[in-house]
């Protein structure tokens, strides 16, 4: 079985710039979760769907949102890019019951730079 | 701030030779579970152990659950140059946005 797969795995861009980031989850798994993660701040979580809701919300502003497709496939966006945004970010797919009460499994996540 | 602190924060040790790290955490919990992240593999589950749990075990794994302590820990028997990487807790916080929160990690380093 395929295991989650995030494109791109790096990509740089310039402050106020937007980028969408993709992962696809492993298959029979409905639940995607997005993380960042940086040097100092460590894993952070961002968002995590289940069936195209948004089933919680992590402490990031308006600038980052994401969705999720009927096939459980997810993006998340990042507009107006700022250089604290420079980060690795994961996402991660689990069944059902979602992050808090399975076993997620991780993409090798996307590097942003953001110049 | 974090939800799971692990200490300590960097462990250094022989091949051979057990590593014990541990987690502490605020509020109550339905689980707490540790993951493992090298630049090889990325980010990987090793165990989910629940808050009416005590203890579990997979392969060279231990975890110890106290939730009267608030606290968790990993012990990894006869470790090997392969387990080098940074071990993370994760538990959810109390509340209704309920989401897992992640310690800083504890990095170890296994020395052939």
């Amino acid at each position: 079985k395929a295991g989650v797969t995030q494109t791109p795995r790096y990509l740089i861009k310039t402050r106020g710039q937007q980028v969408t980031l993709s992962c696809s989850p492993i298959s029979g798994h409905r639940s995607v979760s997005w993380y960042q993660q940086t040097p100092g701040q460590g894993l952070q979580f961002l968002f995590e769907y289940f069936s195209e809701t948004q089933r919680n919300k992590g402490n990031f502003p308006g600038r980052f949102s994401g969705r999720q497709f009927s096939n459980s496939r997810s993006e998340m966006n990042v507009s107006t890019l700022e250089l604290g945004d420079s980060a690795l970010y994961l996402c991660a797919s689990s069944w059902g019951g979602g992050s808090l009460y399975n076993e997620q499994f991780f993409g090798p996540g996307t590097r942003l730079t953001v110049l | 701030s974090q939800q799971g602190e692990e200490d300590p924060q960097a462990l250094s040790i022989q091949e051979g030779e057990n590593a014990t790290m541990n987690c502490s955490y605020k509020t109550s919990i339905n689980n707490l579970q540790w993951y493992r992240q090298n630049s090889g593999r990325g980010l990987v589950h090793l165990i989910l152990i629940r808050s009416n749990e005590r203890e579990k075990h997979s392969g060279r794994l231990r975890v110890t659950l106290d939730t009267s302590k608030k606290s968790s820990s990993l012990l990894i028997t006869a470790s090997r140059a392969a387990d080098t990487a940074s071990y993370f807790c994760a538990t959810s916080n109390a509340g209704n946005n309920r989401k897992l929160i992640w310690g800083l990690g504890t990095s170890l380093a296994v020395n052939p």
